[in-house]
């Protein structure tokens, strides 16, 4: 059974840094890119960044591009988000999730989130 | 990376048939057939319903029927359940990004 299982959001003061962990036990992580997504309190679904199934290929959003890292570990097989220069309009549930197939891009399956909130 | 735009709000009664609309742009819902949509209950991850514009994963009811036209992509939920009252969100892949839709609300009456 596919599982996906986010940790790492806190409360942070602006202009901080937070990493996210996402681990995937259940299925053969190496083999499938992830991306994360937020979701602000009360708002829509924002993509936010993904990663290729090796790891060599990022991309991310505009809002986040310069401040955010993405990258796994497939040995461990768990992807990360490194979150720096937070800003208070980052407050979001952040939710890790598999790509279906290289081909689809859709996201077949979703972690139950993370809360991370940005304030002084 | 404009989000894709949805109606804010459907509704319909049980039995009924509703489509919620998503408007891209020519560099993502009319460029690439990759438009999923996904179902969210309150407090709940997002599930998905529809991928590559007409498919649907297994376990999904063959009640929601996806379909694309140019730039706008749409779902058809057949057979309104009150179980269907959710929030709907569209998604297209772009290129080197994935757009989001602005979600719809769907209240079943």
């Amino acid at each position: 059974e596919v599982q996906l299982l986010e940790s790492g959001g806190d409360l942070v003061q602006p202009g901080g840094s937070l990493r996210l962990s996402c681990a995937a036990p259940g299925f053969t992580f190496r083999n499938y890119a992830m991306s994360w997504v937020r979701q602000a309190p009360g708002k829509g679904l924002e993509w936010v960044a993904a990663i290729s199934d090796s790891g060599d290929g990022t991309f991310y959003a505009d809002s986040v591009k310069g401040r955010f890292t993405t990258s796994r570990d497939n040995s461990r097989s768990t992807l990360y988000l490194q979150m720096n220069r937070l800003r208070v309009e980052d407050t979001a549930l952040y939710y890790c999730a598999k790509v279906q197939s290289s081909y689809s891009q859709a996201f077949d399956h979703w972690g139950q989130g993370t809360l991370v909130t940005v304030s002084s | 990376q404009s989000a894709l735009t949805q109606p804010a709000s459907v509704s319909g009664s049980p039995g009924q048939s509703i489509t919620i609309s998503c408007t891209g742009t020519s560099s993502d819902v009319g460029r690439y057939n990759l438009v999923s949509w996904y179902q969210q209950y309150p407090g709940k991850a997002p599930k998905l319903m529809i991928y590559e514009v007409t498919k649907r994963p297994s376990g999904v009811s063959n009640r929601f029927f996806g379909s694309k036209s140019g730039n706008t992509a749409s779902l058809t939920i057949s057979g309104l359940q009150p179980e269907d009252e959710a929030d709907y969100y569209c998604c297209s892949y772009a290129g080197l990004t994935t757009r989001f839709g602005g979600g719809t609300k769907l209240t079943v009456l």
